[in-house]
């Protein structure tokens, strides 16, 4: 079983719906939960990120938390064309100083259709 | 300006042959780092390293060789390819993780897409 569990997709939506995109994890030391996007033959980019559990809302993006039920989540708002892109759940093991390695989810892919 | 730079873009070579790929950032970070994308998209950590010294090194064969020059440059050397090598491998900086600090963002390079035949 990996470590970050994450749907690959890929998902469509028309514009304008509203997206949910889901990861699990096992790793209950993980305190750092982001999300990158990769558009289509470019490097991951971080999108947002959020520690321990909760919201954290930026623009049309919120990115959820549930240390509990060890899942996260990022909500897309007015889904845009733009949007289209490769989404990646990751986690950084920060238990030792200067070995900060992401662990990355499958991410999922998703289009928005005009 | 290019934050984390890569060349080769593409690299399409045979089986059996020896390939290097070049790494560079230009942000001032302490940590850079190696990942491996397969076709699937699964991103993989392969090495890391703080200011010239090996961190990481996330059981990949020993044909794989980085080599850190300086803190601001992180090549990879590959040995004797195979086709399994076949993969899109980027590289990344970030700063150091403080200690107590939040989390430090890290950069990926557009990435080097290698095909072995």
């Amino acid at each position: 079983q990996k470590e970050v569990e994450q749907d690959p997709g890929p998902l469509s939506v028309p514009e304008g719906a509203i997206v949910s995109l889901n990861c699990t994890y096992s790793n209950s030391a993980f305190q750092y939960f982001m999300w990158y996007r990769q558009y289509s033959r470019k490097g991951p980019e971080l999108l947002m990120y959020t520690y321990s559990s909760g919201n954290k809302e930026d623009g049309r993006f919120t990115a959820q938390v549930d240390k509990s039920s060890k899942y996260i989540s990022l909500f897309i708002r007015d889904s845009q064309p733009s949007d289209s892109a490769t989404y990646l759940c990751a986690m950084p093991d920060i238990s030792n100083f200067g070995n900060e390695k992401l662990t990355f989810g499958t991410g999922t892919r998703l289009t928005i259709i005009p | 300006d290019t934050a984390v730079s890569q060349t080769p873009k593409y690299l399409v070579t045979q089986m059996g042959n020896d390939k290097s790929i070049k790494c560079e950032q230009n942000l001032g970070h302490d940590t850079m780092y190696w990942y491996k994308q397969d076709s699937k998209k699964f991103l993989k950590i392969m090495f890391s390293y703080n200011n010239k010294e090996l961190i990481i090194n996330e059981t990949v064969p020993n044909r794989f060789s980085p080599k850190s020059p300086d803190k601001a440059h992180l090549n990879l050397h590959i040995n004797s390819l195979e086709l399994g090598d076949s993969a899109v491998y980027f590289c990344a900086s970030s700063q150091a993780w403080a200690s107590g600090g939040s989390y430090n963002e890290q950069f990926f390079g557009p990435g080097t897409r290698l095909t072995v035949l």
